[in-house]
């Protein structure tokens, strides 16, 4: 079974633009969350996906917004870009009601 | 609200010597509890999970409802056992969210 995919792994933006991340979960999960991974926070929630539709959401402003296509592909998006944006943002995975989560390699963005 | 508190940021041992990874829960209900790990350059994965009370890689996690902790044990590391630990914590039954502590980097000096 192939993992989970992410793209793209590596990006840089200026601050005020906007970027959208990818993410491919593993063949048959159906619930897709998204994190943000940085040295001083470590992992905050974003939120999941499940069947298309957002379950849970974290405490992030709504410049942080995502989605979840009818195959279980989700994407996130970013508006006017922070230089506190920059992070590496982990996607994730899961069988339903497992609790185990299948993580990608991550997005890393850089805002200048 | 649910909450995961990791005290140490950096905990290091000597090979060959116990291990205790300390991790402290807020949680109103029954949550679920797991460790996640992740080696250097390699995906975060999961260890282990409370209520599946297996000894995974040597390591085991007793849940203490008590006390709110989930703290990580090995009698023995291994210079393997050198990476980052992240206890995480899901509040509902689905396990939708799950909600992780700021990580602790286990180093194990030879």
């Amino acid at each position: 079974k192939a993992g989970v995919t992410q793209t793209p792994r590596y990006l840089i933006k200026t601050r005020g633009q906007q970027v959208t991340l990818s993410c491919s979960p593993i063949s048959g999960h159906r619930s897709v969350s998204w994190y943000q991974q940085t040295p001083g926070q470590g992992l905050q929630f974003l939120f999941e996906y499940f069947s298309e539709t957002q379950r849970n959401k974290g405490n992030f402003p709504g410049r942080f917004s995502g989605r979840q296509f009818s195959n279980s592909r989700s994407e996130m998006n970013v508006s006017t870009l922070e230089l506190g944006d920059s992070a590496l943002y982990l996607c994730a995975s899961s069988a339903q009601n497992t609790g185990e989560l299948f993580f990608g390699e991550g997005s890393r963005l850089t805002v200048l | 609200a649910q909450r995961v508190t990791q005290p140490e940021k950096l905990l290091s041992v000597f090979k060959g010597a116990p291990v205790e990874l300390k991790c402290n829960y807020s949680y109103s209900g029954s949550p679920e509890l797991f460790w996640y790990v992740q080696y250097s350059r390699q995906r975060l994965q999961l260890l282990l999970r409370h209520i599946s009370r297996e000894s995974i890689k040597g390591f085991t996690a007793d849940l203490n409802k008590g006390e709110t902790s989930f703290h990580l044990k090995k009698p023995f590391a291994q210079e393997e056992d050198s990476a980052m630990y992240y206890c995480a914590l899901s509040g509902d039954s689905s396990a939708s969210k799950i909600i992780f502590g700021s990580g602790t980097r286990l180093s194990i000096r030879p």
